[in-house]
């Protein structure tokens, strides 16, 4: 596609339950990121791909945060057990080859724990 | 990645040049500057990457003293669509490694009329 992009939007949970996010990068790019935004705050680094493969899962914050990248190509977000404090802008970057090149972000999805 | 320091906020008008400021103290060898624009409800979307002396593209303009303690990202003659957070980033671009970008709180520009 043209960018990247994301969805859903916006994603309205319930304490406990699971959510999935999703992320389609730009055709061709192979590296792809994984941030995630809280209010007012500036960007958090939670996950790297390279291809199909995670080198760095260093800023998942716990073990109910998983994510997944198939075909080199769309990635997903799983947060098992949400909690309040996971509210936020998920956001998705992607960029060629090895990665050292610019990043182009997605809109992010909205997550909001009640 | 080094650490950044850059004013909070600013206020400029339309017309106007703004000059957001960086420092990077411990910046290393290997590490370049960027800059990153993000507007509500919006990712950050990359505007200009230097490592020394000036850079210049259509959107902005970069200076690096030779220290490169510090930078400087110029904007010309804003207008309101500028009004935006403006996030400075140094690392590591040149060696087999991949980019972990690491956003400070970065400053937040508002353009008036």
């Amino acid at each position: 596609g043209a960018g990247v992009s994301q969805s859903p939007s916006n994603k309205v949970t319930e304490k406990g339950k699971d959510v999935e996010l999703r992320c389609d990068p730009i055709s061709g790019h192979t590296a792809l990121y994984w941030y995630r935004q809280s209010l007012g705050q500036g960007l958090e680094f939670l996950i790297y791909f390279q291809g199909n493969s995670a080198p760095d899962k260093s800023g998942l914050p716990s073990d109910r945060f998983s994510a997944e990248r198939t075909g080199g190509s769309v990635s997903t977000l799983t947060i098992q057990r949400t909690q309040q404090e996971d509210s936020a802008v998920y956001l998705c970057a992607s960029s060629s080859l090895s990665g050292k090149e610019t990043q182009y972000f997605g809109p992010g999805t909205r997550l909001l724990v009640l | 990645l080094a650490k950044t320091t850059q004013p909070i906020s600013m206020d400029s008008y339309e017309g106007q040049e703004v000059n957001i400021t960086c420092s990077h103290n411990n910046i290393a060898t290997n590490d370049y500057i960027t800059w990153y624009q993000q507007f509500p409800s919006q990712g950050p979307r990359f505007i200009i990457q230097g490592y020394k002396t000036k850079v210049t593209n259509e959107v902005a303009s970069l200076f690096i003293p030779a220290d490169r303690k510090s930078s400087t990202l110029s904007l010309p003659r804003v207008s309101l669509s500028d009004t935006a957070v403006y996030y400075c980033l140094v690392g590591d671009m040149g060696s087999g490694g991949y980019n972990k970008l690491i956003f400070g709180a970065g400053t937040r520009l508002a353009v008036h009329p």
